[in-house]
């Protein structure tokens, strides 16, 4: 099984600013077959980013994803109220498809 | 527009079983390989089961093999989760999920959750 690890747990931070999440696989993530995911409360996760760096449909281009192998990254250029929510990585490369622990991006 | 709609969550008690429902529409059901994933109270997501398109593979987290079942007809667009056995540590909101385990797809769109409390 491949287990992810987020980091930071929690990124304080103001609007406008850059923020940089990073997800470090047990692994090898073969053919970069990661996500990220936003949730905010009570909502169901919103796919962000697949394939390490391609864009979901309607996801503004202040996210990117990049990263391969086993480091892997989520910038958010400049951080708009509505960002401000829980990020997870996921792999799906291999069963069990696992994701980290979530990295929460909080308002400064 | 794709909506996943769970329903069939409540209150059970250790022990016992419940089964989720999940009506998928606005897509073709039956092209697409279908998961459930739960988050656990104030903690992070949990792949559970998934399932091929035609039924014919069923994988499953190793804490949930024995217990769940999970099954789909594509008649009715609808896919399920048997849960069987439940414990305590089951508690969660689960989710509906597409994603393609063999075309290497991740979960693209997702249902609102039903919640299911496992309790004495």
């Amino acid at each position: 099984e491949i287990v992810l690890t987020q980091s930071p747990g929690t990124l304080s931070l103001s609007p406008g600013e850059r923020a940089t999440l990073s997800c470090r696989a047990s692994q090898s993530v073969s053919s970069s077959y990661l996500a990220w995911y936003q949730q905010k409360p009570g909502q169901a996760p919103r796919l962000l980013i697949y394939d390490a760096s391609s864009r979901a449909t309607g996801i503004p281009d202040r996210f990117s994803g990049s990263g391969s192998g086993t480091d892997f990254t989520l910038t958010i250029r400049r951080l708009e109220p509505e960002d401000f929510a829980v990020y997870y990585c996921q792999h799906y490369a291999t069963s069990p498809w696992t994701f980290g622990q979530g990295t929460k991006v909080e308002i400064k | 527009e794709v909506q996943l709609v769970e329903s069939g969550g409540g209150l059970v008690q250790p022990g016992g079983s419940l089964r989720l429902s999940c009506a998928a529409s606005g897509f073709t059901f039956s092209s697409y390989w279908m998961s459930w994933v739960r988050q656990a109270p104030g903690k992070g997501l949990e792949w559970v089961a998934n399932i091929k398109q035609d039924g014919s593979e069923k994988y499953y987290v190793d804490s949930v093999k024995g217990r769940f079942t999970i099954s789909r007809d594509n008649a009715k667009n609808s896919e399920y989760l048997q849960m069987n056995s439940l414990r305590v540590e089951d508690t969660a909101v689960y989710y509906c999920a597409r994603g393609d385990y063999s075309k290497r797809r991740p979960f693209d769109y997702w249902g609102q959750g039903t919640l299911v409390t496992v309790s004495s």
